[in-house]
């Protein structure tokens, strides 16, 4: 069964400093790892899917990065705006549900002015 | 707005009730897919429709759980007998056809009393 954890649980940061978020996977055969971010109350917004081990993909202040067991996410010089909780999820090669995604239980990020 | 649109946003009933929510998906996705998620947790998948079939179920949906998409465009899910630990937030997410992303509505908030 597709499994995801992700770590820390939660994180505090000071506006300005940098931090990286991990979410470790096992899966039967990677078509897809994907981050989503969260903001209370509402439903995940896309950010980055990334397909093989080495990718990188960036956006503002967020890089994506993957390997064949883990994936991060850096989030550099962070604003209080960034504050959600991230969400990381694998697609199995597989062709079952759709391509279904499961998800890990997400790391909540609140950064202090 | 093109997004992926759910209604209600909050529904509060009490335990024994019916409760029906539906989502309408972006327009041309012909895939759709229903996840619960409870708090502090990722979403876990329900149910997934592609076209107005309904090819893969959870065994998280209980024989209580019903979802249809007639004609291939929104989608309904129904609950009966609604119990406390149904109490969650139901997303749903359409998916386009060539493409591996899945894009979340806003979710229903339902609260069991």
């Amino acid at each position: 069964e597709d499994q995801v954890t992700q770590s820390p649980e939660a994180l505090r940061l000071q506006e300005g400093e940098s931090s990286s978020l991990n979410c470790s996977y096992t899966v039967s055969g990677l078509r897809g790892l994907f981050w989503y971010r969260q903001d209370p109350g509402k439903g995940p917004e896309f950010l980055f899917t990334l397909y093989s081990a080495g990718e990188e993909k960036e956006k503002e202040r967020l890089k994506a990065t993957l390997t064949k067991k883990e994936s991060f996410l850096h989030i550099t010089a962070p604003k209080p705006e960034d504050s959600a909780t991230y969400l990381c999820a694998v697609q199995a090669m597989i062709k079952a549900a759709g391509n279904k995604l499961t998800f890990g239980g997400g790391t909540r990020v609140l950064v202090k002015p | 707005d093109t997004g992926v649109s759910q209604d209600p946003r909050h529904k509060i009933t009490k335990r024994g009730q019916n409760v029906t929510f539906r989502c309408d998906p972006i327009s041309e996705h012909n895939r759709l897919y229903w996840y619960r998620q409870t708090l502090g947790q990722g979403p876990e998948f329900l149910t997934y429709f592609q076209n107005e079939a309904q090819l893969e179920k959870s065994r998280l949906l209980s024989d209580r759980f019903s979802a249809e998409r007639p004609k291939g465009s929104f989608s309904t899910l129904e609950i009966q007998r609604t119990e406390q630990g149904d109490s969650a937030m139901y997303l749903c997410a359409s998916r386009g056809q060539g493409e591996d992303e899945q894009y979340f509505g806003p979710g229903t908030r339902l609260t069991v009393t």
